[in-house]
């Protein structure tokens, strides 16, 4: 299985300002995935991130706000632009391509908007 | 649009005494059923991979089984530990991406 890292764990930023998370797997992957999880809630797909391509993003959710980059088969990076209080939420990047082609997560990065 | 309900929202057991959660689908051609466990301030911990009704998978004292519309997690004799929240996922007919549920909050007293 896949080994995920992500950078900073956690933050607090100041309304109006952009914070850019690292997503770091420890293989070469095919595609990788950014969600946000909010206060109790579920997983919601921001984004699917193909290195070589333009990310796909999912209803609601676009590029000016959630910039995602995919230079190489192990990195992504997502940022929350022009942050408001309803940015506070974790976001998680994940891969797939287990043997059940699952998804592995990395551990979240917890983000406080004031 | 695909679909995935859970039930129930919170459960609180004791040591011991066995449950079932339960996750409902609708989706396009089902191309697998995930249950994934998540504790508080991590990203969610695969568990199994369903792919036809039938299908049965088990680890330690989990047991997981799916029918054409709804997925169980049976716990048998839980401890403390297995508390978690239990996330079910499907990936519909040509699709990468996860649909998830909203999760049950499982509690396991001593």
């Amino acid at each position: 299985s896949a080994v995920i890292s992500q950078k900073p764990s956690r933050d607090i930023c100041q309304r109006g300002t952009s914070l850019t998370i690292q997503c770091q797997v420890d293989s070469q992957v095919t595609m990788m995935f950014w969600y946000r999880q909010q206060p109790g809630q579920s997983l919601t797909l921001i984004a699917t991130a193909n290195q070589g391509s333009e990310a796909t993003y999912e209803s609601g959710f676009v590029i000016d706000k959630f910039p995602i980059s995919r230079p190489n088969l192990t990195f992504s990076t997502l940022t929350v632009s022009n942050m408001s209080p309803e940015d506070s939420s974790i976001y998680l990047c994940s891969s797939s391509g287990g043997s059940y082609n699952e998804q592995f997560f990395g551990p979240g990065t917890r983000l406080t908007v004031l | 649009e695909d679909q995935v309900t859970q039930s129930p929202e919170a459960l609180r057991l004791q040591e011991g005494e066995s449950s079932s959660l339960n996750c409902s689908y609708t989706v396009s051609g089902l191309r697998g059923l995930f249950w994934y466990r998540q504790d508080p301030g991590k990203g969610p911990e695969f568990l199994f991979t369903l792919y036809s009704a039938g299908e049965e998978k088990e680890k330690e004292r989990l047991k997981a089984t799916l029918t054409k519309k709804e997925s169980f997690l049976h716990i048998t004799a839980p401890k403390p530990e297995d508390s978690a929240t239990y996330l079910c996922a499907v990936r519909g007919e040509g699709a990468q991406k996860l649909v998830f549920g909203q999760g049950t909050r499982l509690t396991i007293n001593p």
